[in-house]
């Protein structure tokens, strides 16, 4: 009963470095979401999957990449970490196309810290 | 476009105590409206939503009612305790940005015993 695992829990990077942040859901959602939790900003969201094969700019896409590696796998990657990258990351799913998605699922997220 | 609007926090309050978590809404059209939870160190979980004008949600003795005539989703509880201590998130679906969730900025609620 995992639901949506993401790894590292937590990581700090120095500038100009590069990583990537894995989520794995277990519950054959078709949607897959990518957020950042900002202190007094709420959730934005970075990039979306509405299905395996597909991604698309969210809210915040700047200085980021992603992969729907498969139907469970959606991966973050930062090319060049930017101190203004310093955030919470979730990863989310939900059992629709986000043009029915109503309920998301969210993983317990991954701490980046840029030096 | 979009957004949410909530009450600042944090918000602290003794157990046994009534809550209310301000939320208001900018959208166009009628959008679905939601009250996420985030308790520590976890992700975010459904707490309860609404999809039409003067629908009540409610959950886990939670409730908000959808109100367009004042584009306000309050989320209220008569008696809290200390487990409902966590970050609370308004939230909206629908208008410009299609069925993407946009949330609001969060308000920490503690809980004194």
């Amino acid at each position: 009963n995992a639901g949506v695992t993401q790894t590292p829990k937590f990581q700090v990077l120095k500038t100009g470095q590069s990583m990537t942040l894995q989520c794995a859901q277990d519950m054959n959602h078709n949607s897959m979401y990518w957020y950042r939790q900002d202190p007094g900003m709420g959730l934005r969201l970075i990039y979306y999957s509405a299905s395996e094969g597909t991604t698309d700019k969210g809210e915040v896409p700047n200085g980021y990449n992603v992969s729907r590696l498969n139907k469970r796998e959606f991966s973050l990657r930062l090319e060049s970490a930017a101190p203004s990258q310093t955030s919470v990351y979730f990863c989310a799913s939900s059992d629709r196309g986000p043009s029915g998605a109503n309920v998301l699922t969210f993983g317990a997220g991954s701490r980046l810290t840029v030096l | 476009g979009n957004s949410v609007t909530q009450m600042e926090g944090p918000v602290t309050l003794s157990e046994e105590a009534f809550l209310t978590i301000n939320c208001t809404y900018t959208a166009t059209g009628y959008p679905s409206l939601f009250w996420y939870v985030q308790y520590p160190g976890e992700g975010l979980q459904l707490l309860l939503k609404a999809t039409k004008a003067d629908d009540k949600g409610s959950n886990k003795g939670f409730e908000a009612t959808y109100r367009k005539e004042t584009t306000s989703f309050h989320l209220e509880k008569g008696s809290v305790q200390v487990s409902d201590s966590a970050v609370y998130f308004c939230a909206l679906k629908g208008g410009e940005y299609g069925n993407k969730l946009v949330f609001g900025a969060g308000t920490i609620l503690r809980v004194k015993s």
